[in-house]
């Protein structure tokens, strides 16, 4: 799969728009760009996937670029809720969605 | 919704004992997945199944084992725990589709190995 990489740390501010990053320059044409997050002491949570278009679901947007080498997850309105490690995880549609995940981004979002 | 359950959140053991993780899935998914998650380490694939009765290793198969008898019930099995086996164990599930495979995790069971 190819390797992610993520800054390690990010604030918000609640009520804003919250962009979290993300570099995939080794991605092959075959996988796809995954979204999970992990509130403390829980399970990650699936947020958002795709492929080359950009998509959208009732809890975030996911931009990526057209030569597909980063992608962007947006939390349009980020509530202190939101507040979790942020995981980027590539990988082909074929591998039963065994993941590998890196160290992922913290997101405070801060009152 | 998908639903994964995992057995117990909280287990202590002895070293030298034999361990059971059970976690069940109410979605039927093919696809059954345990990671350990460490501080500093991330997650780590430990073993996955793809079908009842088929299994494969996954990055750090050593000291565990799998079941998976049924389609919805993927149990994790440390034959001998350890110290070093102190850890977040976490289940998760997906279905293979033609859209991606996402995966829906457990709540995770925190095992302490004494």
């Amino acid at each position: 799969d190819a390797k992610t990489t993520q800054p390690p740390s990010m604030d918000c501010a609640e009520g804003r728009a919250a962009n979290l990053p993300c570099n995939h320059s080794t991605i092959s044409g075959n996988e796809y760009v995954y979204w999970y997050r992990q509130i403390h002491s829980q399970g990650p949570q699936y947020i958002i996937h795709g492929l080359k278009n950009n998509e959208t679901n009732e809890m975030a947007s996911l931009i990526i670029t057209e030569d597909r080498k980063s992608s962007t997850l947006i939390l349009p309105h980020a509530t202190l809720r939101d507040t979790a490690v942020y995981y980027c995880i590539v990988r082909p549609n074929t591998n039963a969605g065994k993941s590998t995940f890196g160290d992922g981004t913290t997101l405070t979002v801060k009152p | 919704d998908v639903k994964v359950t995992q057995s117990s959140r909280y287990l202590v053991k002895r070293t030298g004992e034999k361990v059971f993780l059970e976690c069940v899935q109410d979605m039927d998914h093919e696809n059954m997945f345990w990671y350990r998650q460490d501080p500093g380490l991330g997650l780590r694939l430990i073993y996955f199944s793809y079908d009842v009765k088929m299994k494969e290793k996954g990055d750090i198969p050593e000291g565990y084992s799998v079941s998976r008898e049924k389609k919805e019930r993927f149990s994790l099995i440390l034959e001998s725990a350890s110290t070093n086996q102190t850890s977040m164990y976490l289940c998760a599930s997906s279905v293979t589709s033609g859209r991606g495979n996402e995966q829906f995790f457990g709540p995770g069971t925190r095992l302490t190995v004494l």
